[in-house]
């Protein structure tokens, strides 16, 4: 299973773009980067995807080099309810990988008036 | 409204009282999860089901049971809690179709207290 590092904290200020690194160096051919977000006593909710160069949705946009090691969550023009902790998952979505996404601490995200 | 679903949301026990926790979901989803979180150690797998009849261990399984009998339901059983079992428990469940793959949709999760 690839191992993932995230920062385990970051502030920013509304308004502001928020970009949230996560390390993956042992990545596999077959895994896919996934997000999530969690906030205070609620269940982690998906935010976005990916496998390879950008991915952008309603909420985030989600930057993957070519060496797929490292990724990046870029949330635009935070607001004050985006305070929450991030999770980077990297594993494989195929068959038989529900037991392989491992969540791990995550990064807290706080924004701040 | 798709959803996963458990019940309850809060439980206080003693130790030693057997205690079952549901979960169901509507999203027809094969695939479904136990999960613990304690401060500072993040989310923990600890039984994993892939289909009916069909369930593995986790992370962290000492100490609890499972059991996949319908494709919608999957009850975390606890047979004899122990205070080290205090903690915030989800389940979730996940499906493989179309472009987004094996996204996780967890329910709201379940504070239990061992006494």
């Amino acid at each position: 299973l690839a191992k993932t590092t995230q920062p385990i904290s970051m502030d920013s200020y509304e308004g502001q773009e928020v970009n949230i690194t996560c390390s993956h160096n042992n990545i596999a051919t077959n895994d896919y980067i996934t997000w999530y977000q969690q906030f205070p006593s609620q269940g982690p909710r998906f935010i976005i995807q990916g496998y390879k160069t950008k991915v952008t949705n309603e909420v985030a946009s989600l930057f993957i080099p070519a060496d797929r090691k490292s990724s990046t969550l870029s949330l635009p023009r935070v607001s004050l309810s985006d305070t929450a902790v991030y999770y980077c998952l990297v594993g494989p979505v195929s068959s038989g990988s529900a037991r392989q996404l491992t969540f791990g601490s995550g990064t807290q995200l706080t924004v701040l008036p | 409204e798709a959803q996963v679903t458990q019940n309850p949301r809060y439980l206080i026990t003693v130790t030693g009282k057997k205690l079952t926790v549901t979960c169901s979901q509507n999203m027809n989803h094969e695939y479904m999860s136990w999960y613990r979180q304690d401060p500072g150690l993040g989310l923990r797998q600890i039984y994993y089901s892939m289909n009916v009849e069909v369930t593995d261990k986790g992370d962290v399984p000492e100490g609890y049971k499972v059991s996949r009998k319908e494709k919608r339901n999957f009850p975390l059983i606890l047979e004899s809690p122990s205070p080290n079992q205090t903690s915030l428990y989800f389940c979730a469940s996940s499906h493989r179709q179309g472009l987004i793959k094996n996204i996780q949709y967890f329910g709201a999760g379940t504070r239990l207290s061992v006494l």
